[in-house]
């Protein structure tokens, strides 16, 4: 499975968006871009994944750049309950071998 | 929608004692996986089960861990005897294993061994 690399940390004010960049530029074709957030104590919870296309849910958008190589994770209006580290993950068809690497871990401030 | 359940939620046990973590995947999901976080090596893969069976156990620390899946809705984690560098939190997850699909994971058991 491709590498992933992510900012150690970003801040955002809330009620603005957060984008989370990701880059993976050894990805390949069958390969699937997955966003995790893990909150302080919490298991981690499943955000949005992708192939090639953008996709949105009541969560979060992903952007997927054209060539695949790098993602936005947008979080449209920041709270301060999406303080957390976000993982950013790149897998082969199943989600079997999920491999966390160190994430972005993500400040949202008043 | 029952997530995953694990139990106990937190665990104080003395070095020497064994420690059986367990697990309810949610149902109808065939695949099963105990992951371990601390602070020094993040979020490791322990484990993992499709339909019942082990399929890679190559994250498994040592001989003292092992675990089982005596069927689809019941899974242990058993360290024997513990060690003091097991204090972690431990975390089952399950999924349907199919192409793009997504795994969820329980709120996590938090050891801690004295």
């Amino acid at each position: 499975d491709a590498k992933t690399t992510q900012p150690p940390s970003m801040d955002c004010a809330e009620g603005r968006a957060a984008n989370l960049p990701c880059n993976h530029s050894t990805i390949s074709g069958n390969e699937y871009v997955y966003w995790y957030r893990q909150i302080h104590s919490q298991g981690p919870q499943y955000i949005i994944h992708g192939l090639k296309n953008n996709e949105t849910n009541e969560m979060a958008s992903l952007i997927i750049t054209e060539d695949r190589k790098s993602s936005t994770l947008i979080l449209p209006h920041a709270t301060l309950r999406d303080t957390a580290v976000y993982y950013c993950i790149v897998l082969t068809g199943t989600a079997s071998k999920l491999t966390f690497g160190t994430g972005t871990r993500l400040q949202v401030t008043l | 929608d029952a997530g995953v359940i694990q139990s106990p939620r937190h665990e104080v046990t003395e070095m020497g004692q064994e420690v059986t973590l367990r697990c309810k995947p949610i149902s109808g999901h065939n695949s099963l996986f105990w992951y371990r976080q601390t602070m020094m090596r993040g979020l490791e893969l322990l484990i993992y089960f499709n339909n019942n069976v082990p399929i890679d156990d190559s994250g498994m620390p040592e001989d003292r861990f092992s675990a089982k899946m005596p069927n689809a809705s019941f899974s242990t984690l058993k360290i024997q005897p513990s060690e003091p560098r097991d204090s972690a939190v431990y975390f089952c997850a399950s999924s349907l294993e199919v192409a793009g699909n997504t795994i969820y994971f329980g709120e996590g058991s938090w050891l801690t061994v004295v």
